[in-house]
């Protein structure tokens, strides 16, 4: 089946620490995104590649950073600098970015610091 | 800016009862719209979408939503509510600003009583 696999579901981090969250798609999309969700708050955009070795900062991208090698991973790596990182990380994918589609998620991520 | 807002932050209905739940937008082109549902740690299902043709959209689950420009709202319904829909629900916008971002409503979580 094709989707989008996030992992570790859960993580606990200590204060300090970097740490990477996991995100495949096997969809063959173009586009992926990282989202962050906190209670009340909504998805809140990271960071968002339109292209392999291609990335752009969304409305909260500091103290993350992203990479995109390949087509099919886009992992978030939540560093030292994020001052309250706690919250629900969602990973996704559409078609492409230049024209309007439907955006499909992961599972999710939970990260906690300890 | 562009945004989009979701007024009820909580919804109780009971079984069997109608649903409304409702979405406003603020975007100047006409937008693609979506709604989404998020059982508790999980991520995002598409229920329907909106992208253009006919304003009134049928979707996953018996949902359905209504495209109005003129109140630039896209409301979901749904004429029977069961307990499985206890949710949150998120509407959400697609923007073009030299590519395709999505915008997120804060969510609205639904309650249903038995």
């Amino acid at each position: 089946d094709g989707g989008i696999t996030q992992s570790p579901k859960y993580l606990f981090r200590k204060e300090g620490q970097n740490v990477t969250l996991s995100c495949e798609q096997n969809l063959n999309h173009d586009a992926m995104y990282w989202y962050r969700q906190d209670p009340g708050q909504g998805l809140r955009l990271i960071y968002y590649s339109q292209i392999v070795n291609d990335f752009q900062k969304g409305d909260i991208a500091e103290g993350y950073s992203v990479s995109r090698e390949k087509k099919e991973s886009f992992p978030l790596t939540v560093t030292s600098a994020q001052k309250n990182p706690t919250a629900f990380y969602l990973c996704a994918s559409s078609t492409d970015s230049y024209s309007g589609n439907t955006i499909y998620f992961g599972e999710g991520s939970w990260l906690t610091v300890v | 800016a562009q945004s989009v807002t979701q007024p009820d932050i909580h919804i109780t209905v009971s079984e069997g009862a109608s649903l409304e739940l409702r979405c406003n937008y603020s975007y100047g082109a006409t937008p693609y719209l979506f709604w989404y549902v998020q059982s508790p740690g999980q991520g995002l299902q598409l229920l329907l979408k909106y992208f253009s043709g006919d304003t009134l959209v049928q979707g996953i689950k018996g949902f359905e939503a209504e495209f109005k420009r003129s109140q630039s709202s896209f409301n979901l319904r749904k004429p029977s509510v069961h307990w499985s829909d206890a949710a949150e629900y998120f509407c959400a916008v697609g923007q073009y600003s030299g590519t395709y971002k999505y915008i997120f409503g804060t969510g609205t979580r639904l309650k249903v009583l038995a």
